[in-house]
């Protein structure tokens, strides 16, 4: 069974700090993704990589970066957290056989506060 | 405006009953994915849906593509207890970006 792994289930930050939150997956996926999502709102994509040191902004980049440094592992940034990214932040992986005809494995999510 | 649309928004069923839910998409729907979350934790991949007129089954859960329509639809048979969270699509509508449906919570009472 694939395997992503988020670093922390629940975490509370204070405005202006820098944020990391990590992921790892086990299935030598190709791609990675972060995606956020909140109520009415949905699922929306913030940064993927398909490839170590490669990265393509989603639909709501800013005030985020990302690091892939090792395939397995893609961390997201938030530069200088502020509470408008208080979310749930999903993490999730698929193969690279077509960007869209592989199912992507997710995460449990971490839920982020910004005081 | 959402490229994919799910209904009913909530669904509350009692225990034992059918029930179904749609996903419909603005653009022709090249294949589709299935999730299932329960609230607070990540979403569980169901099943993926390549083809127009494909169905698949798991367990007591059934999803259809109908290419025609743009739509696919998720039918539960008898609904239980631990069939309750939240259903969403997925898929790439006219085969650009991938994106999410906004969900449909399912409550099932016992």
């Amino acid at each position: 069974d694939v395997k992503v792994t988020q670093s922390s289930r629940y975490l509370v930050k204070r405005t202006g700090e820098k944020v990391f939150l990590e992921c790892v997956q086990d299935m030598d996926h190709e791609n990675m993704f972060w995606y956020r999502q909140d109520p009415g709102l949905g699922l929306r994509l913030i940064y993927f990589s398909y490839d170590v040191k490669m990265k393509e902004k989603g639909d709501i980049p800013e005030g985020y970066s990302v690091s892939r440094e090792k395939k397995e592992r893609f961390s997201l940034i938030l530069e200088s957290a502020s509470t408008n990214q208080t979310s749930m932040y999903l993490c999730a992986s698929s193969s690279l056989t077509g960007f869209s005809n592989q199912p992507q494995h997710f995460g449990d999510g971490t839920r982020l506060s910004i005081l | 405006s959402q490229e994919l649309e799910q209904s009913p928004q909530s669904l509350i069923v009692q225990e034992g009953k059918n029930l179904t839910i749609n996903c419909t998409s603005s653009k022709t729907l090249y294949g589709l994915y299935w999730y299932k979350q329960k609230y607070g934790e990540g979403l569980i991949f169901l099943m993926m849906l390549q083809k127009g007129g494909e169905e698949k089954s798991h367990e007591k859960i059934t999803a259809k593509l109908d290419e025609k329509k743009q739509q696919s639809s998720l039918h539960i048979t008898a609904s239980q207890p631990s069939h309750a969270g939240i259903y969403l699509c997925g898929a790439a509508p006219g085969g650009q970006n991938f994106v999410f449906g906004p969900g449909t919570r399912l409550s099932v009472l016992p």
